[in-house]
């Protein structure tokens, strides 16, 4: 079974650029999650969406926004972008959202290299 | 809010030495806790995970046990090997999402 794939896999942006990032979760999920993760903060959660409705959100400014489709994939978009929001963002896909801690084991993509100049 | 604290290394062993890395959590209720691995250069992989107080998660020969009354759950291997060497994340779920430690880099020298 194919894992979960992000694209790109390496994106370099200037200040003030938008830019869209792609997750296809694992066939069958239906729950997707992004993360930011950099060297200071580490891992941060930005938000998970179940069947095309976004069921929870961490703690990031309204640049940071994400959707999904009906087929489960997911992009997270993130506009006007600051030389702090270079980061790995890396998306997990599951059956179940999170919290159904019989079933919600997730399963991370390799992430997506931001790097805003 | 919950959250997780584990040691932040980095952290560098021979190989065959045993292994611990500490992680305490901060949560309401009775999260599930997990360890997951991180291969340089890729995503994360669930390593173990134990749903409930005194479960003992094991895989590839690391082990944990979730410790309510000490509200720890500390990563150990016997027995080091290079291949071994990556980021470990301590992190806990409950009804809302998943909260990570900053990670403990691990080096094993041959």
């Amino acid at each position: 079974k194919a894992g979960v794939t992000q694209t790109p896999r390496y994106l370099i942006k200037t200040r003030g650029q938008q830019v869209t990032l792609s997750c296809s979760p694992i066939s069958g999920h239906r729950s997707v999650s992004w993360y930011q993760q950099t060297p200071g903060q580490g891992l941060q959660f930005l938000f998970e969406y179940f069947s095309e409705t976004q069921r929870n959100k961490g703690n990031f400014p309204g640049r940071f926004s994400g959707r999904q489709f009906s087929n489960s994939r997911s992009e997270m978009n993130v506009s006007t972008l600051e030389l702090g929001d270079s980061a790995l963002y890396l998306c997990a896909s599951s059956r179940a959202p999170q919290g159904l801690t019989l079933y919600n084991e997730q399963f991370f993509g390799p992430g997506t290299r931001l790097t805003v100049l | 809010g919950n959250s997780v604290t584990q040691m932040e290394g980095p952290v560098t062993l021979s190989e065959e030495a045993f292994l611990t890395i500490n992680c305490t959590y901060t949560a309401t209720g009775y999260p599930s806790l997990f360890w997951y691995v991180q291969y340089p250069g890729e995503g994360l992989q669930l390593l173990l995970k134990a749903t409930k107080a005194d479960d003992k998660g094991s895989n590839k020969g690391f082990e944990a046990t979730y410790r309510k009354e000490t509200t720890s759950f500390h990563l150990e291997k016997g027995s080091v090997q290079v291949s071994d060497s990556a980021v470990y994340f301590c992190a806990l779920s409950d009804a809302d999402q998943l909260t990570f430690g900053k990670g403990t880099k691990l080096s094993v020298i041959p």
